[in-house]
C-alpha cells in the first residue's frame, strides 16, 4: 500500500449537495492527519487537523477510522468556492514532515 | 507578516543550465521544509532544516539537487545541471514547530520549466 492514497477524482457535485472522499493511510502509528485545500495554480493551505476521532469547522467535518486506517472529509451544503483540490497529509517522509496524498479535484457546478 | 516568500515565480531554463530557487520562511519558524509537486508524483518532501540545519535529505532526488539555509530568514533550492524532468512547481513551507503539531505555511511556490 502506498503511504497516502486518495482517489484524484473529479468529483463533480451541483452547489447545496454534500460531497465526501476519502484518504487511506499506511502508517498505523501515526497520530495526526491533516486536509490541505490547494486552488488551481496556488499553494496547499490548511483546511482541518485531525488529532483524535474527529474535527468538525463549519460545514466542513473530518472523521478518522483507526482500524481502517482513513480519514474522511466530509462538506455540506457546499458552495462554488469549495471547488478545488484537497490533499490529505499524514507524518512521514523524516521526524517532522509530512506526506502528502496527491489530491481529490472538487467541482461544484451551478 | 508577509508569509513564506519565494522567488522567481517562474523560471525557464535550458537543459544543462543551474537554477536557483530562493525562500524566507515567516520569520520565527524554526522549520523550513522543500516540497516538489508535479501531476504524476504530487507534492514530495525533498528536504527539511531545524534552526538552519538540514535534518533530513533522503527526498533529494539525485547529486544534482542541493539545499542551503545560511541563516534563519534565507534557504536556497539548487539544481545543477538542469534537466526536462525537474519540471515541476517547487514549494518552500515553514512552520514554528514542524508540522505534526501546527500549521505550515507555503510559500507561492516556483513553477520550474526546463526546455
Amino acid at each position: 500500500r502506498k503511504e497516502v492514497e486518495q482517489d484524484p477524482g473529479p468529483f463533480n457535485v451541483p452547489e447545496g449537495a454534500t460531497v465526501a472522499f476519502n484518504c487511506t493511510y499506511s502508517n498505523s502509528a501515526s497520530q495526526s492527519f491533516f486536509w490541505y485545500r490547494q486552488d488551481c495554480r496556488k499553494e496547499p493551505k490548511l483546511l482541518m487537523s485531525v488529532y483524535s476521532s474527529g474535527n468538525e469547522d463549519g460545514r466542513f467535518t473530518a472523521q478518522l477510522n483507526r482500524a481502517s486506517q482513513y480519514i474522511s472529509l466530509l462538506i455540506r451544503d457546499s458552495k462554488l468556492s469549495d471547488s478545488a483540490t484537497y490533499l490529505c497529509a499524514v507524518p512521514g517522509g523524516g521526524a517532522d514532515g509530512l506526506t502528502f496524498g496527491k489530491g481529490t479535484h472538487l467541482i461544484i457546478q451551478p | 507578516d508577509a508569509g513564506v516568500i519565494q522567488s522567481p515565480r517562474h523560471e525557464v531554463t535550458e537543459m544543462g543550465q543551474e537554477v536557483t530557487l530562493r525562500c524566507k520562511p515567516i520569520s520565527g519558524h524554526d522549520y523550513l521544509f522543500w516540497y516538489r509537486q508535479t501531476m504524476m508524483r504530487g507534492l514530495e518532501l525533498l528536504i527539511y532544516f531545524n534552526n538552519n540545519v538540514p535534518i533530513d535529505d533522503s527526498g533529494m532526488p539525485e547529486d544534482r539537487f542541493s539545499a542551503k539555509m545560511p541563516n534563519a530568514s534565507f534557504s536556497t533550492l539548487k539544481i545543477q545541471p538542469s534537466e526536462p524532468r525537474d519540471s515541476a512547481v517547487y514549494f518552500c513551507a515553514s512552520t514554528r514547530t514542524g508540522f505534526m503539531n501546527t500549521e505550515a505555511f507555503f510559500g507561492q511556490g516556483t513553477r520550474l520549466t526546463v526546455v
